[in-house]
């Protein structure tokens, strides 16, 4: 089975722009969560999905928005980026929503210039 | 605000040897889990523990819980060049979501 997908693997934006950032869970995982990893950080929880409802936010400005389709794929919106908003987003599916151990995709690396 | 904090935040040891990494949380868990990063990539799950639980093992890998020190250690025996990584613990508190929350991570180097 493939793994976690997201995509675009790097983006390079300028501030003010907007982002949307792709992930697709393992088939049959019904759980999408993204986390923001800045260099030399552990990684920061920023939404969790399940069943198309959000279950789950961080502590994130509004600018970050997300949301889950019928398929279970999720995407992650960040508006007027900042250039504190480079960083690894990292993308996590699991079968449920609690308690269980979650598999990450290979992230998207976004540089704000 | 990070919930768990690994100790040591660096490690260099040589191929063969065993690496001990540290992890030290707050609040009260529902379970605890290791996971592993190579060179700013997706992370790896390695190991998890509930906290009923006091010590797991994985092929190389042995993790031991005490909640009451809140704290855990990984333990890779015989390490390889390619443990070479850096390594996380995730704590979900107990009492609220089942989100992990990661530490800052220990950056461990094994030398062939």
């Amino acid at each position: 089975d493939a793994g976690v997908t997201q995509s675009p693997t790097h983006l390079i934006k300028t501030r003010g722009q907007h982002v949307t950032l792709r992930c697709s869970p393992i088939s049959g995982h019904k759980s999408v969560s993204w986390y923001q990893q800045v260099l030399g950080q552990g990684p920061q929880f920023i939404f969790q999905y399940y069943e198309k409802e959000e279950r789950g936010r961080g502590n994130f400005p509004d600018r970050f928005s997300a949301r889950q389709f019928p398929n279970y794929s999720s995407e992650l919106n960040v508006n007027a980026l900042l250039l504190g908003d480079s960083a690894l987003y990292l993308c996590a599916s699991s079968p449920v929503v609690q308690g269980s151990q979650q598999y990450f995709g290979p992230g998207t690396r976004l540089t704000v210039t | 605000s990070q919930q768990g904090e690994e100790d040591p935040q660096a490690l260099s040891i040589q191929e063969g040897e065993n690496a001990t990494m540290n992890c030290s949380y707050k609040t009260s868990i529902n379970n605890l889990q290791w996971y592993r990063q190579n060179s700013g990539r997706g992370l790896v799950h390695l190991i998890l523990i509930r906290s009923n639980e006091r010590e797991k093992h994985s092929g190389r890998l042995r993790v031991t819980l005490d909640t009451s020190k809140k704290s855990s250690s990984l333990l890779i025996t015989a390490s390889r060049a390619a443990d070479t990584a850096s390594y996380f613990c995730a704590t979900d508190a107990a009492g609220g979501s089942y989100i992990p929350t990661f530490g800052r991570g220990t950056s461990l180097i094994v030398h062939p």
